[in-house]
């Protein structure tokens, strides 16, 4: 058990829909990080956020967004769903620039 | 652009041999390595890392090798167990920026009894 957690484990919506995912870091991490992991590639960083700001963002498209609030939870929100955005959604943290640890990962199927 | 690679999508070694995984990278900025080794349906757990002022990291039956000129790591185990049958990721990030991890491909482990 790695102390990051994951809400929902599974989610299957319809194409159009907007879902929110959610994240709890290790006590005591300031940095949160989203992953993506589609089938037919490895895991995309997406986005980092540090003690509530943003702080890197990588292949996140423009109908996804993130945030962390002032408790360190992040959620990760997706909108105007696709078939192409099924994947499984991973969720990491870190006290600040070191070892990233998962959580156990959403899986999103868009139907 | 694919900068971190792992070439063997999978792997197979009998319980108790040494088990060989290769990662390249083709940028120069990377500058700490880690590996992640990933059980079906969980997250990837930390195995190892390594920053580029060593060449090799040792932890347990895990060691990682890093050869910075060939832009090329190693992870080795030894020995083998079946429990270690996994996919297991390589991923690489500029020690200065600390944020997001590069990843290669990963490569399926399987180790038979």
């Amino acid at each position: 058990d790695s102390g990051v957690t994951q809400t929902p484990k599974h989610l299957i919506t319809a194409t159009g829909q907007r879902v929110t995912l959610r994240c709890s870091p290790r006590s005591g991490d300031l940095s949160v990080y989203w992953y993506q992991q589609s089938l037919d590639q490895g895991l995309q960083f997406l986005i980092q956020y540090y003690n509530g700001e943003e702080r890197a963002k990588g292949n996140i498209l423009e109908r996804f967004s993130a945030q962390q609030f002032p408790d360190l939870h992040s959620e990760l929100n997706l909108s105007s769903l696709e078939l192409g955005d099924s994947a499984l959604y991973f969720c990491a943290s870190s006290i600040s620039t070191d070892t990233q640890y998962f959580g156990p990962g959403t899986r999103l199927t868009v139907l | 652009d694919q900068q971190v690679k792992q070439n063997s999508p999978s792997l197979s070694v009998q319980e108790g041999r040494i088990s060989i995984l290769n990662c390249d990278y083709t940028n120069s900025m990377f500058d700490y390595f880690l590996w992640y080794k990933k059980y079906p349906a969980e997250g990837p757990t930390f195995l190892i890392s390594i920053s580029s002022i060593k060449d090799k990291n040792e932890d347990g039956r895990f060691t990682v090798f890093l050869n910075k000129s060939a832009k090329h790591l190693s992870l080795h185990i030894v020995p083998s167990q079946p429990g270690d049958s996994a996919v297991y990721f390589c991923a690489a990030t500029p020690e200065t920026s600390g944020s997001r991890l590069t990843f290669g491909e990963g490569t399926q482990l399987t180790v038979n009894p």
